[in-house]
């Protein structure tokens, strides 16, 4: 069964320093999404993605984010400059189109800022 | 605007006893709603989703949920828990405006079953 995967799973990292979060969507998805869970509370909403550009930001996703197709495969979260409140699960995710759709995640990786 | 609350962010239950995760939701559009279990360490899993139809959805490993528009509610139960339920459930409600679509998840319930 098809399924989206992240790399790495758990990421470390100093204070400053950027990371790429890496995910590989389902390969007939269309539309891709990252969300966050900071430790003990809810998953929330970072961007979504389609057509090789960002469809909708939350509040969050400042200027520090970014967000990346490079490849037929691959999508990617950037963070520029990690601050020790970006330490959380980041969750990837797909669908095949918009519209009231499932979305199917990734098994998340989590990210360290130290 | 839309938002979801999941009552009792940790639930208690004996092996074998009702499994009640509670679930309300509010939305200006008509909403599809998930609920997705997360297992330690892993990622999100859809149990079920109510789109259009049948207000009574099933899901996978015995749970099911009921949508109740007028309760603005959508309960996940299962009738006899089993120790390898244990794990934490999100309600999330998704929306469609605008072009785009919005998935609100609440805060989660960590179900815990006791031997």
């Amino acid at each position: 069964e098809p399924e989206v995967t992240q790399t790495p799973s758990h990421q470390v990292t100093q204070m400053g320093q950027e990371v790429i979060l890496r995910c590989v969507p389902i390969s007939n998805h269309l539309y891709f999404y990252w969300y966050r869970q900071i430790l003990g509370q809810k998953v929330e909403f970072l961007v979504s993605f389609y057509n090789n550009e960002i469809s909708e930001k939350s509040e969050i996703f400042d200027d520090q984010f970014s967000v990346e197709r490079p490849d037929g495969s691959n999508f990617t979260l950037k963070i520029r400059s990690t601050k020790l409140e970006d330490s959380a699960m980041y969750f990837c995710a797909s669908s095949f189109e918009s519209g009231n759709n499932e979305q199917f995640f990734g098994p998340g990786t989590r990210l360290t800022v130290l | 605007a839309q938002s979801v609350t999941q009552l009792g962010s940790h639930v208690s239950v004996s092996e074998g006893a009702l499994v009640l995760l509670r679930c309300n939701y509010s939305s200006s559009v008509p909403p599809y709603l998930f609920w997705y279990v997360q297992y330690p360490n892993q990622g999100l899993q859809l149990l079920l989703k109510y789109t259009t139809g049948a207000t009574l959805v099933k899901g996978i490993n015995g749970f099911e949920a009921e949508f109740k528009k007028s309760e603005t509610s959508f309960h996940l139960t299962k009738p006899s828990a089993h120790m390898s339920d244990a794990a934490e459930y999100f309600c999330a409600v998704s929306t469609y405006s605008g072009g785009y679509q919005k998935v609100t998840f609440g805060i989660g319930t960590k179900l815990q079953v006791i031997p």
